[in-house]
């Protein structure tokens, strides 16, 4: 079956460091991928996509995340970290094509100033 | 205006209650989920409809129904509410095809008392 892993459910950051949050998929084709945001008391927000192609996609609020097949992973990057950008992040795969998402249990992030 | 609606936002009831909650889109898109996110669980799907006639079941649909009254209109149901269904509830849409983004109105905060 399908699944998705986040292994960190929390991480602080200081305002201005770097931030990687870690996406693990288990899925035997090639999976669509996703991240969410969800700021606190909102519906979630795509922050960007994977479905082929070039395996470094860019997102919304200077985000990244790179695919990587050999490890089955779909981390997401910032360059440095805003106070806005204090949220929970969901990793999602699409199960089987059909627009039916499976997510992580998702990473808090919080940013000290 | 929002473009995917949710009510109540917020609802607390007693265990054995039937509850429905609602959800009304704008975007024109046939698909629409409804999922629930439990602390460290992340959303697991309940229930997705691809058009009016369509409605499947998802990883969890146990105690639940919905019914999609319209293009627009998808509501869910707890016939017999218990404490355990206690979660906050999104409701989402997307187009029709799996590179569509999935679009969520801002969640039911159900408490079961």
């Amino acid at each position: 079956a399908q699944s998705v892993t986040q292994p960190d459910i929390h991480i602080t950051v200081s305002e201005g460091a770097s931030l990687e949050l870690r996406c693990n998929y288990s899925y035997g084709a090639t999976p669509y991928l996703f991240w969410y945001v969800q700021s606190p008391g909102q519906g979630l927000q795509l922050l960007l996509k994977y479905f082929s192609g070039d395996t470094l996609v860019q997102g919304i609020k200077g985000f990244e995340a790179e695919f990587k097949r050999s490890q089955s992973s779909f981390n997401l990057r910032k360059p440095s970290v805003h106070w806005s950008d204090a949220a929970e992040y969901f990793c999602a795969v699409d199960s089987g094509g059909y627009n039916k998402l499976i997510f992580g249990a998702g990473t808090r992030l919080a940013v000290h100033p | 205006d929002a473009d995917v609606t949710q009510t109540p936002r917020n609802r607390i009831t007693k265990t054995g209650k039937r509850i429905m909650l609602e959800c009304s889109q704008t975007k024109g898109h046939d698909r629409m989920y409804w999922y629930r996110q439990d602390p460290g669980l992340g959303l697991r799907l309940i229930y997705y409809s691809f058009d009016v006639k369509d409605i499947n079941k998802g990883e969890i649909s146990d105690g639940y129904s919905v019914s999609r009254q319209a293009q627009a209109k998808f509501s869910l149901s707890l016939e017999s509410a218990i404490p355990n269904q206690t979660a906050l509830y999104f409701c989402a849409t997307s187009g029709d095809s799996s590179y569509n983004e999935q679009f969520f109105g801002p969640g039911t905060r159900l408490t079961v008392l």
